[in-house]
C-alpha cells in the first residue's frame, strides 16, 4: 500500500528559483493538505483541498500556490523561493467525512533555500 | 480559533517508567483532539483521537489519553516506557463544526527520550 507519496525527498534551491513539490495518494481521499514543519514551531498548515477543483488557504499560505485537478494529486508550487521557506514539507490526506478522520502523512520533502 | 499548548519540549524517562506528555487546548466548543507520533525522518502517525464518544481514549502501542473538559487537557500517558517509544509527539486540535475540521492545528511537539 503506497498511501501518500511525496517527491522529491530532498531539494536545494537558490533564492528566486521555482519548483513544485509533488504529492500523490492512492486512498481516494477527498481531503488533502500541505504542512511545513520548523523546529520549535510544530506543523503549520499552508493550503488544503476538500476535493478536485477546490482549494483554500491555511495558516501560512504566502509564497505558495496549489491546485487540485485530480483526486489523487495535490502539488505545492513555490514561485520564487526564499530562505524563509527552508523547511520540511509534509503532505497529508484523509477521507472527506469530517474533521474526526485521521490524517495520513507522507514522509516529507526537506527543502533548503540558499 | 483552536490552539494547543504542549508543556515541555523535551521529556526524558527511564525504560519502564511512566510516560506523561502534557497537552492543553483552547477552544470555544468541545473540540476533536488527536495525538500523533513522529519517528526520525518519517511523517506523522496517529496514536489516538478523541471525538466525544468516551473521555478515556486508548491508542496504539499502549498509549492512552484522557479528555478533561474542566482542565481543558488531553494528556498522553503510557504506564511503562520502552526504548522504541523514543520519538516526537504532537497534540492537535480541530473544530468539530462544519468546515472547522479542515484546519487541524498542531502543538509545537514534545521530544521523548527513553533511557536505560
Amino acid at each position: 500500500n503506497a498511501g501518500v507519496t511525496q517527491t522529491p525527498k530532498f531539494q536545494v534551491l537558490k533564492t528566486g528559483q521555482s519548483m513544485t513539490l509533488q504529492c500523490a495518494q492512492d486512498m481516494n481521499h477527498e481531503y488533502m493538505s500541505w504542512y511545513r514543519q520548523d523546529p520549535g514551531m510544530g506543523l503549520r498548515l499552508i493550503h488544503y483541498s476538500v476535493g478536485a477543483g477546490i482549494t483554500d488557504q491555511g495558516e501560512v499560505p504566502n509564497g505558495y500556490n496549489v491546485s487540485r485537478s485530480t483526486t489523487e494529486d495535490f502539488p505545492l508550487r513555490l514561485l520564487s523561493a526564499a530562505p524563509s521557506q527552508t523547511s520540511v514539507y509534509f503532505c497529508a490526506s484523509r477521507t472527506g467525512q469530517g474533521g474526526n478522520s485521521p490524517l495520513h502523512f507522507g514522509n516529507g520533502t526537506r527543502l533548503t533555500v540558499t | 480559533a483552536q490552539s494547543v499548548t504542549q508543556l515541555g519540549s523535551h521529556v526524558s524517562v527511564s525504560e519502564g517508567a511512566l510516560v506523561l506528555l502534557r497537552c492543553n487546548y483552547s477552544s470555544s466548543v468541545p473540540p476533536y483532539l488527536f495525538w500523533y507520533v513522529q519517528y526520525p525522518n518519517q511523517g506523522l502517525q496517529l496514536l489516538l483521537k478523541y471525538t466525544s464518544a468516551a473521555t478515556l481514549v486508548k491508542g496504539i502501542n499502549g498509549f492512552e489519553a484522557e479528555f478533561k473538559k474542566s482542565e481543558t487537557s488531553f494528556h498522553l500517558t503510557k504506564p511503562s516506557a520502552h526504548m522504541s517509544d523514543a520519538a516526537e509527539y504532537f497534540c492537535a486540535v480541530s473544530d468539530p463544526r462544519a468546515g472547522g475540521g479542515n484546519k487541524l492545528t498542531f502543538g509545537t511537539g514534545t521530544q521523548l527520550k527513553v533511557e536505560l
